[in-house]
């Protein structure tokens, strides 16, 4: 069975401390791999898509790159307005799109 | 109004109740989505149009009724929901269907009681 597992669930950094952001998948035929960041009280923000292992996208703090069997999203030196739910999805070889639950990140000034 | 807009963004109602929740995208898309978004559970797809034909339907209890009159509004209409319903409702556009660069909506925050 297809599945996204985002970890960690929740991830508390301070102000300028980078991290990383896990994403590991199981899928039949991986079409395609997406970023979104959802703010309280908000629908989610689409970030980035990676389609191919060793692909990488920038945006600001964050980088994003794609293994085989994982993607991972960097933050460097975050900052306060960072702070949000960060989530993955995986789209199948039958094109259905499977979203992780999300890691909770707060970035404390 | 930019982007995507859903009302009402807060709903309480009885198992009885019938209502409905609207979306509308300033866009110019062609594909709107409806997704649930349950407490410490992935976002789910629930429905998919395209060019105001439904393309998909993730297995969707059929108290959830989904209607678009034209490519820039979406609507579902509820009726004799349970409990285990309450949940965020996300509405969703893009330039296609089966593009997931997605603008989403606010949400619609729906309790059932």
């Amino acid at each position: 069975e297809d599945q996204v597992t985002q970890s960690p669930e929740a991830l508390r950094l301070q102000e300028g401390e980078s991290s990383s952001l896990n994403c590991s998948y199981t899928v039949s035929g991986l079409r395609g791999l997406f970023w979104y960041r959802q703010d309280p009280g908000k629908g989610p923000e689409f970030l980035f898509t990676l389609y191919s292992a060793g692909e990488e996208k920038e945006k600001e703090r964050l980088k994003a790159t794609l293994t085989k069997k994982e993607s991972f999203l960097h933050i460097t030196a975050p900052k306060p307005e960072d702070s949000a739910t960060y989530l993955c999805a995986v789209v199948d070889s039958s094109y259905k799109l499977i979203f992780g639950s999300g890691t909770r990140l707060l970035v404390r000034p | 109004e930019t982007g995507v807009t859903q009302t009402p963004r807060h709903l309480v109602m009885g198992m009885t109740n019938k209502k409905s929740l609207k979306c509308e995208q300033h866009l110019g898309h062609n594909a709107m989505y409806w997704y649930k978004q349950s407490a410490k559970k992935p976002l789910e797809l629930m429905f998919v149009y395209s060019l105001e034909e439904r393309v998909e339907n993730n297995s969707v209890p059929s108290r959830f009724s989904p209607e678009c009159p034209n490519s820039s509004h979406l609507f579902l209409h509820l009726h004799t929901l349970q409990p285990e319903d309450s949940a965020l409702y996300l509405c969703a556009s893009s330039q296609r269907s089966g593009e997931y660069e997605q603008f989403f909506g606010p949400g619609t925050r729906l309790t059932v009681l």
